[in-house]
């Protein structure tokens, strides 16, 4: 069974679309993460939830719009896409935020291609 | 804020070869630190870890110690093979804060020719 599991893994969309990217754990975590990786390999936090409820809120445009449903799901939902929005979306999660270990659990990631 | 800076890649080498993949940090807490493996077309997974200064982490013949006096977590592995290839990030947590995160490096991309 996959830990950590994403979809979709490709994603190809014009511009000016909505599209949502979902993610689900079945690790039995509290708290569960979306990173941006750009073309450069470079990672970068966006959200954390913990519980459902949001505790990390990166400098991200409001178009990005994270929803955690459970605690075993967190979706990212991208309004008008644009052409810098292309990347890989990586879903992660992790044991507990207070007594942080730092492992974290990665999904195998969702490429996006804004046209 | 905190940060961490490795090395720039790509990094090639010849199978059997020496690696050192160099890591630095900037933090105003006690960090946990990190190397975290990503392999061609899959997600980060952690290669091991240190919690405290002078702490040693290890797993697969890589090895990397806690240095506060350098703020340093180089990785190190004495013989790589072409299965190691895969792109490299050091990362710190700061176990201070009440929604810690992970901050990654840059990544390096590791090359292994056989």
């Amino acid at each position: 069974d996959t830990a950590v599991s994403q979809t979709p893994k490709y994603l190809v969309t014009q511009m000016g679309n909505d599209k949502s990217i979902k993610c689900e754990q079945n690790l039995g975590h509290d708290t569960m993460y979306w990173y941006k990786q750009d073309s450069k390999k470079f990672l970068k936090i966006m959200f954390s939830y913990n519980n459902k409820e949001l505790i990390i809120n990166e400098t991200v445009p409001n178009r990005f719009s994270p929803k955690s449903p459970d605690k075993a799901h967190l979706n990212l939902h991208i309004n008008s896409l644009e052409l810098g929005d292309s990347a890989v979306y990586f879903c992660a999660s992790s044991q507990d935020v207070g007594h942080h270990t730092g492992e974290l659990f990665f999904g195998e990631g969702s490429r996006l291609t804004v046209l | 804020g905190d940060s961490v800076t490795q090395m720039e890649g790509p990094v090639t080498l010849s199978e059997e070869a020496f690696l050192t993949i160099n890591c630095t940090y900037t933090a105003t807490g006690y960090p946990s630190l990190f190397w975290y493996v990503q392999y061609p077309g899959e997600g980060l997974q952690l290669l091991l870890k240190a919690t405290k200064a002078d702490d040693k982490g290890s797993n697969k013949g890589f090895e990397a110690t806690y240095r506060k006096e350098t703020t340093s977590f180089h990785l190190e592995k004495g013989s790589v093979q072409v299965s190691d290839s895969a792109v490299y990030f050091c990362a710190l947590s700061d176990r201070g804060s009440s929604a810690s995160k992970i901050i990654f490096g840059s990544g390096t991309r590791l090359s292994i020719r056989p």
